[in-house]
């Protein structure tokens, strides 16, 4: 199994509304990723999850929230977001922990949200 | 500030012919530098990748090619196929630092039949 899966794979919600990202992976990766994409724009790094633990915030707001239940789920939370959040969110893992991020990241297919 | 940059954003070659992909970067901490390629409606997947001690690193079609003093790279698709249309991302990394993966903004390759 050399999947990532995210669901759902769209959302569309309100400001007001409270909803969540759903990632999973069996391969085995130790460090699980979040990654913000606009469009005709690179993915940028929001969290990064390493043995289950926060790694990286790269000064995401608080109205995303991120948390990573056991080594094969990761999910984010979102609160209160703004039209602009709008974007496709992609899931990534890779082998390994904190020292292995120079190896290859496995992407899911990605969340597309929409904010009302 | 943009430490990886894909300057051209769309690239149409024949089937058969020779597709270059071309990425610099500004960062000399980098040190490992990987392709990855997009599909439509599908997350990027893993093509190919490069350490900063090599110039050089061949898979099948695709030849990567690093040019430390340049800071430049490239990716080489021989023969170019149909199937091989999608937008290709460069990302580098510095394993001294956080090693966190900095992309690119993707170059659009169509390969026309």
């Amino acid at each position: 199994d050399t999947e990532v899966t995210q669901t759902p794979k769209h959302l569309v919600m309100g400001m007001t509304n409270k909803k969540s990202l759903k990632c999973e992976q069996h391969m085995g990766h130790r460090a699980m990723y979040w990654y913000k994409q606009k469009a005709k724009k690179p993915p940028e790094l929001m969290f990064v999850y390493s043995y289950e633990k926060l790694s990286i915030n790269e000064s995401v707001p608080s109205r995303f929230s991120p948390e990573c239940p056991n080594s094969s789920l990761l999910n984010l939370h979102l609160h209160a977001l703004q039209p602009e959040d709008s974007a496709l969110y992609l899931c990534a893992s890779s082998q390994g922990g904190l020292a292995i991020y120079t190896g290859e990241l496995f992407f899911g297919e990605g969340s597309r949200l929409t904010v009302l | 500030d943009q430490q990886v940059k894909q300057n051209s954003p769309s690239l149409s070659v024949q089937e058969g012919r020779i597709s270059i992909l071309n990425c610099d970067y500004t960062n000399s901490m980098f040190d490992y530098f990987l392709w990855y390629k997009k599909y439509p409606a599908e997350g990027p997947t893993f093509l190919i990748s490069i350490s900063s001690i090599k110039d050089k690193n061949e898979d099948g079609r695709f030849t990567v090619f690093l040019n430390k003093s340049a800071k430049h790279l490239s990716l080489h698709i021989v023969p170019s196929q149909p199937g091989d249309s999608a937008v290709y991302f460069c990302a580098a990394s510095d394993s001294s630092n956080t090693g966190k993966l900095i992309f690119g903004q993707g170059t659009t390759l169509q390969v026309k039949p």
